[in-house]
């Protein structure tokens, strides 16, 4: 079975400064995909980053980059230069090709002026 | 950008009463999927859909569930007779073009959060 833990329910960052979310997860799959999903008290659902798992190289988007340990199954969320637009619920999923996807229960972050 | 839409945003019902909620998928999209989030809780999967056809559903998505793509856009789930507990947001999701090159990211639509009293 498919599962997603982030052991951080809550984290808080000081603006401009760095922080890392955990996420660790569990497949017997050899194909399949990584994300981290931010959710504003809107809550609506926005894609922050994808790693497919075929792949060695971490992947960055902006302020935003993954540190991905196949072996491990260990696929935290860096966030560089914290902004207080970054405050938000964050989600990691994994999923498959074509296939549902599988969220953790969420790190909230709080950034601080 | 293309995005998934959802209506209508909040939906307030009275407990045994059916509701339709309804979403558009990303045009060029061909699988489609419902989740659902209890206030405070992780975002559950509920059914998943493509080709006309339910792919996967799982434990939640129950007999009071269906989904439904009644026209070449609309992409609809009904909950036949509303209970306390289905109380929550329902996000719709739609991904890949079925071209080679298109990737598997799931796009969310914003949400219709249901209030069941």
């Amino acid at each position: 079975a498919q599962t997603v833990t982030q052991s951080q329910p809550e984290m808080s960052v000081q603006e401009a400064e760095t922080v890392t979310l955990s996420c660790t997860y569990d497949t017997s799959e050899s194909d399949y995909y990584l994300f981290w999903y931010k959710q504003p008290p809107s809550r609506q659902m926005i894609l922050v980053i994808r790693q497919e798992a075929y792949k060695q190289q971490n992947a960055t988007e902006n302020r935003f980059s993954v540190n991905f340990q196949k072996a491990a199954k260990s696929f935290s969320l860096k966030i560089s230069d914290s902004q207080l637009g970054d405050a938000a619920m964050y989600f990691c999923a994994q999923g498959r090709r074509d296939d549902k996807i599988i969220f953790g229960k969420g790190t909230r972050l709080h950034i601080l002026p | 950008e293309p995005e998934v839409t959802q209506t209508p945003s909040h939906q307030v019902t009275q407990m045994g009463q059916e509701v339709i909620l309804r979403c558009v998928p990303i045009s060029n999209h061909l699988y489609f999927y419902w989740y659902r989030q209890i206030l405070g809780q992780k975002v559950e999967f509920l059914v998943s859909f493509y080709n006309n056809e339910i792919s996967e559903k799982s434990e939640i998505f129950d007999d009071q569930f269906s989904v439904e793509r009644p026209d070449g856009s609309n992409f609809t789930l009904k909950i036949r007779s509303t209970k306390l507990e289905d109380s929550a947001m329902y996000f719709c999701a739609s991904s890949h073009t079925g071209d080679l090159i298109s990737t598997d990211t799931q796009y969310f639509g914003p949400g219709t959060r249901l209030t069941v009293l």
